[in-house]
Formats: C-alpha cells, structure tokens, sequence
C-alpha cells in the first residue's frame, strides 16, 4: 500500500482480555517495527522484525506480548491478559532493509488501545 | 545505555521567530541521530537525520539540525516559524552499526506558536 496502515484505530478492551492489533507495512518493506506510546512519553521499543524473523524482541515487556510475521508482510501483535497499564498508542513501521538509515521510518497512524 | 535527553517539555514562540530545539544523547560511537515531528492526530513523520558528513543537516519544512560530538547535541533549528508549526518534536538515536535497529526517543518537546 501507499503507508503503514494499522487496524483498528480505536480499541477499547476489558482488562483480562485478548486484542490483537494489525499493521499492514509498505509493500516491498522487508523491515518491520512495532512501538508503544504512552501519553506524555516518547515511542518506546517493543520488537523488530526483518522479514518473518523477529530480529531483536527486547523491548517486549513480558510474555504477555506477542508478535508474528508469518508472510514477511502483514505483522499482528497479540496482548494476552490485558492490564490496565498495556493503555496506550501502539505504532507500527516499516522500512526497507536498510531504510531506516536512508530514508527513516514510515509510521502508522497507530492504534490507541484503552484497557477498562 | 543510550539515552536521550530534551530538555524542553513545553515551548512557545511568536509566529516569525526563530526555534532551536534541544536535543542530548548519550552513545559511546557515532550515533545515528532523527528529528520526528507529531502533529495531533497524525503520525510520527521524519524532520531530518544524520549519521555521517556534514554535520549540518537539512530537512524538510525548513528544519535544519546540527551535531555536535564535542558536546553530544543534536539541536533543531528553524529561522522563522510559521503556525502550522505547533505539535509535539521528538529527538531519537539508533545505535550506528550492526542488526540493532531500534531507535531510543527522547522525551518530546511541546512547540506552540503565538500569532
């Protein structure tokens, strides 16, 4: 597509829940980024993947978080237990494989989830 | 660890005077330094980027930024700024080399512009 899109936009949850939030990358971008921000914060790192591979996962803060490439494209991430403090905007990147160097980060729009 | 600091939480400026937006890392090598503006509502979108050359850095809207290993900064600068200007600006530096590919962000800096 023509930017990163991220589905939904707008998610409100219970707390104990599963969500599961999408990001559809730029085509061809074979590099894949997710991060977590909260209000009043900056973008904090979750995971990074190159292709279906997750390359660097440290920013994941507990197994309660999930992310999957499966096709190199599409990327989910999955948050079992939803806790109250998982409140904030979610943004997903994407750049080619060495493009964040070249040309930086193309962002989502991000997917605010609102645990209740 | 990396870190990066913007001292500014919140400025405000008068439409048609000049900004420069602070910005410290800490990083033992060559850093890898961005500038992204966030509008409300919108997404993150680069300003600018260095990560070798000249240490003055062009960007887009009339940004520029200089690096300063001497004193680990990487300051954003515009000589007149104009109203669509307001949003949140935030420094970011990614380690120079190698798979680590993640970006450590600053804390943001709140830009308003009086008319």
């Amino acid at each position: 597509g023509a930017g990163v899109s991220q589905t939904p936009s707008n998610k409100v949850t219970e707390k104990g829940k599963y969500v599961e939030l999408r990001c559809d990358p730029i085509s061809g971008h074979t590099a894949l980024y997710w991060y977590r921000q909260s209000l009043g914060q900056g973008p904090e790192f979750l995971i990074y993947f190159q292709g279906t591979g997750a390359a660097d996962d440290s920013g994941l803060p507990n197994d309660r978080f999930f992310a999957v490439r499966p096709e190199g494209s599409v990327s989910t991430l999955k948050i079992q237990r939803t806790e109250r403090g998982d409140s904030a905007v979610y943004l997903c990147a994407s750049t080619d494989r060495d493009g964040d160097v070249t040309s930086g980060y193309t962002f989502g729009s991000g997917t605010r989830l609102t645990v209740v | 660890a990396q870190s990066v600091t913007q001292p500014d939480i919140h400025i405000t400026v008068s439409e048609g005077a000049s900004l420069e937006l602070r910005c410290n890392y800490s990083y033992g090598a060559t850093p890898y330094l961005f500038w992204y503006v966030q509008s409300p509502g919108q997404g993150l979108q680069l300003l600018l980027k260095y990560f070798s050359g000249d240490t003055l850095v062009q960007g887009i809207k009339g940004f520029e930024a200089e690096f300063k290993r001497s004193q680990s900064s990487f300051n954003l600068r515009k000589p007149s700024v104009h109203w669509s200007d307001a949003a949140e600006y935030f420094c970011a530096v990614r380690q120079g080399a190698g798979n680590n590919r993640k970006l450590i962000w600053g804390l943001g800096t709140s830009l308003a512009v009086n008319p």
